[in-house]
């Protein structure tokens, strides 16, 4: 299970895209990457998942380099309903979810 | 997506007492379920790994005695926190993977807050 690094808080306005940076430098070769949100008091809920280069769904988009040592959440047009911790974490399927801090985003209006 | 179910969603309970949540995989088998505690602004920390048929594997720290697992079908494990003190209050999440190889998906129930008076 790969360590994964990212900032502790953002702080963005309603209507910005919000671009959240995870450094994960020892990422295995079967490791894919995974992020999570979680609002206050409920669990975490799957958002995007990918391997490599670009991934987009219908929340979100998910930039990984060819190095694939990092990986840029990229939330279009913010909202304060996605006011929220943000997970990222690399691994491979069927292993242990293991949470790093996550980071906390504060959309303000 | 898949549905994971806990229940109750919020518990008060006695020191002492001790206090059953379950988690239930609503539309699919589940033979692996993960269970987490979260405390106020912390990150998740995972607990143990409980797995259908068989017993439960714990983290390093987690004491087995006072956390008990039980996964007794495809679709239901239980947490029992045992003889509860103040400082086992805390949110418990329960959590199954997804069936996929390469699906790191994971579907979470909507969490127990714990409250130990």
């Amino acid at each position: 299970l790969a360590k994964t690094t990212q900032p502790i808080s953002m702080d963005s306005y309603e209507g910005q895209e919000v671009n959240i940076t995870c450094s994960h430098n020892n990422i295995a070769t079967n490791d894919y990457i995974t992020w999570y949100q979680q609002f206050p008091s409920q669990g975490p809920r799957f958002i995007i998942q990918g391997y490599k280069t670009k991934v987009t769904n219908e929340v979100a988009s998910l930039f990984i380099p060819a190095d694939r040592k990092s990986s840029t959440l990229s939330l279009p047009r913010v909202s304060l309903s996605d006011t929220a911790v943000y997970y990222c974490l690399a691994l491979t399927g069927f292993q242990k979810l293991v949470f790093g801090t996550g980071t906390r985003l504060l959309v303000s209006p | 997506g898949a549905v994971v179910s806990q229940h109750p969603s919020w518990v008060i309970c006695k020191s002492g007492t001790s206090v059953k949540i379950e988690c239930r995989s609503l539309d699919f088998q589940a033979t692996t379920m993960f269970w987490y505690r979260q405390f106020p602004k912390q990150s998740l920390m995972l607990m143990a790994t409980s797995n259908e048929g068989s017993k439960a594997t714990y983290e390093q720290g987690v004491e087995k005695d006072k956390f008990l697992i039980n996964h007794a079908s495809l679709t239901l494990s239980t947490l029992t926190v045992t003889s509860a003190h103040p400082e086992d209050s805390s949110f418990y999440i329960c959590s199954a993977p997804s069936t996929g190889i390469t699906n790191t998906e994971a579907f979470f129930g909507q969490g127990t807050r714990l409250t130990v008076v």
